[in-house]
């Protein structure tokens, strides 16, 4: 079984381009959770999704900043108009199940966008 | 509001040490609490996993504590190994509605000298 797929694994944007981060969660998940780690910062929640919809956004930045989880095909979050502050490793996470005591969440290795 | 500290940011060892790492969380009404491993340009393993209702968890050399009135977990690593060399993190899971909505703390970096 393939675990959570990242990619890319690396990207580099110039201020003001969008970046694009593609997510597959393990085969049979359909919970999808992205995460941000800043330099120097743990990691901070960002979106949680289930196929089509986007149960919470909490975490999400108010501009710029989506997501989504579709029918079919991979998540994305996407980052409109990047900054240098966006610059981060991006952690997407999957599980089977919600409402599950001791469900563990598997993640991916993470894409490095790095803003020049 | 909910936070997670772990205390030190970082450890280096010699090979064979016991240890001990720390993770402190406000608000005990917690729904579990994980420990992963990172290693660098990898993404997060969970390692052990306690439900709010349990008292510790074990897999192999690592075993994990939870004491839910003082806000504090430990992750004790039996004879370490240079294999153990990572950052630890711990991760609380506040949603009651079973969501994996955690908040880390900002890790440990261990390194265990051969």
């Amino acid at each position: 079984n393939a675990g959570v797929m990242q990619n890319p694994r690396h990207l580099v944007r110039r201020r003001g381009q969008e970046a694009r981060l593609r997510c597959s969660p393990m085969k049979g998940h359909s919970h999808v959770y992205w995460y941000r780690q800043l330099p120097e910062e743990g990691l901070k929640f960002m979106v949680y999704l289930q196929k089509e919809n986007i149960i919470d956004e909490s975490g999400m930045p108010k501009e710029r900043f989506s997501a989504e989880f579709p029918k079919e095909g991979p998540s994305i979050l996407r980052i409109q108009q990047v900054v240098r502050g966006d610059s981060a490793a991006y952690f997407c996470a999957s599980s089977l199940r919600r409402g599950i005591v001791n469900e563990k969440l598997f993640f991916g290795s993470g894409t490095q966008l790095s803003v020049l | 509001k909910q936070e997670v500290t772990q205390i030190p940011a970082a450890l280096s060892v010699p090979e064979g040490e016991n240890l001990v790492l720390n993770c402190s969380f406000t608000d005990s009404a917690i729904y579990n609490l994980q420990w992963f491993r990172q290693d660098p340009g990898k993404g997060l393993t969970s390692l052990l996993l306690i439900q709010s209702s349990q008292r510790e968890q074990t897999s192999g050399r690592l075993n994990a504590s939870l004491d839910k009135s003082s806000g504090r977990s430990t992750l004790y690593i039996a004879a370490s190994q240079p294999g153990d060399s990572a950052t630890y993190l711990c991760a609380v899971n506040w949603d009651k509605g079973g969501s994996e909505k955690l908040v880390f703390g900002k890790g440990m970096k261990l390194t265990v000298n051969p």
